[in-house]
């Protein structure tokens, strides 16, 4: 399979901070979703998004097929915006995830 | 629409014994994967069902089976369960034309 990789691995924002979380993968993918993984578990979809840029609010993201990777913007964080984000590349009907960024805002 | 659905949300066993967790996909959702989620492994895919069918597996043990019925629900199966096979397990949905997954709150499963 191939290899995803997140960086970076934690971040710390005091909130009202900007950030931008990075996901390189090693192959050509089907497709790429962003996820936030809530304290209780719950994985929530962010973005599919598997070339070009999108908008949600304070969230944006932007996938480079060519290169290899995407990035996700978080604008003007909030304490809501606290846990840990993956991404996943879909190959051939198999999802490969990353080892996620861990996101602390603090007040 | 209700989202994906999974239960039991929390289930303890002891070394040995044998699981099934069961997932409710979201209505019109045929197919359902399933994956392991442990703080060394991180998210890990187990297998994917579409149309009663196994359609992908990942890399874990035979003592991992699953089956999907015809409304599209689905169970895993977890034999002789070992002290590493205690994980947040989850599974996600997505329709036939739609590339998104969607998650179920997860089962964490606890063996002592």
């Amino acid at each position: 399979g191939i290899q995803v990789e997140q960086s970076p691995p934690d971040l710390i924002l005091q909130e009202g901070a900007n950030s931008t979380l990075r996901c390189n993968f090693s192959d050509s993918v089907n497709n790429l979703q962003w996820f936030h993984q809530n304290p209780w578990g719950q994985l929530i979809n962010l973005f599919y998004i598997p070339s070009g840029t999108k908008q949600n609010g304070r969230l944006s993201a932007t996938t480079v097929a060519t290169e290899r990777y995407s990035l996700l913007y978080i604008s003007s964080s909030q304490t809501t915006d606290s846990g840990v984000y993956f991404c996943a590349a879909r190959v051939f009907n198999k999802f490969y995830f990353g080892s996620g960024t861990k996101l602390n805002v603090k007040p | 629409k209700a989202g994906v659905t999974q239960t039991p949300r929390y289930l303890i066993k002891t070394r040995g014994q044998q699981v099934t967790l069961s997932c409710s996909p979201i209505s019109g959702h045929r197919s359902v994967s399933w994956y392991q989620q442990t703080p060394g492994q991180g998210l890990q895919f187990l297998f994917e069902y579409f149309s009663e069918t196994q359609r992908n597996k990942g890399n874990f043990p035979g003592r991992f089976s699953g089956r999907q019925f015809s409304n599209s629900r689905s169970e895993m199966n977890v034999s002789t369960l070992e002290l590493g096979d205690s994980a947040l397990y989850l599974c996600a949905s997505s329709s036939p034309g739609e590339d998104t997954q969607y998650f179920g709150p997860g089962t964490r499963l606890t063996v002592l």
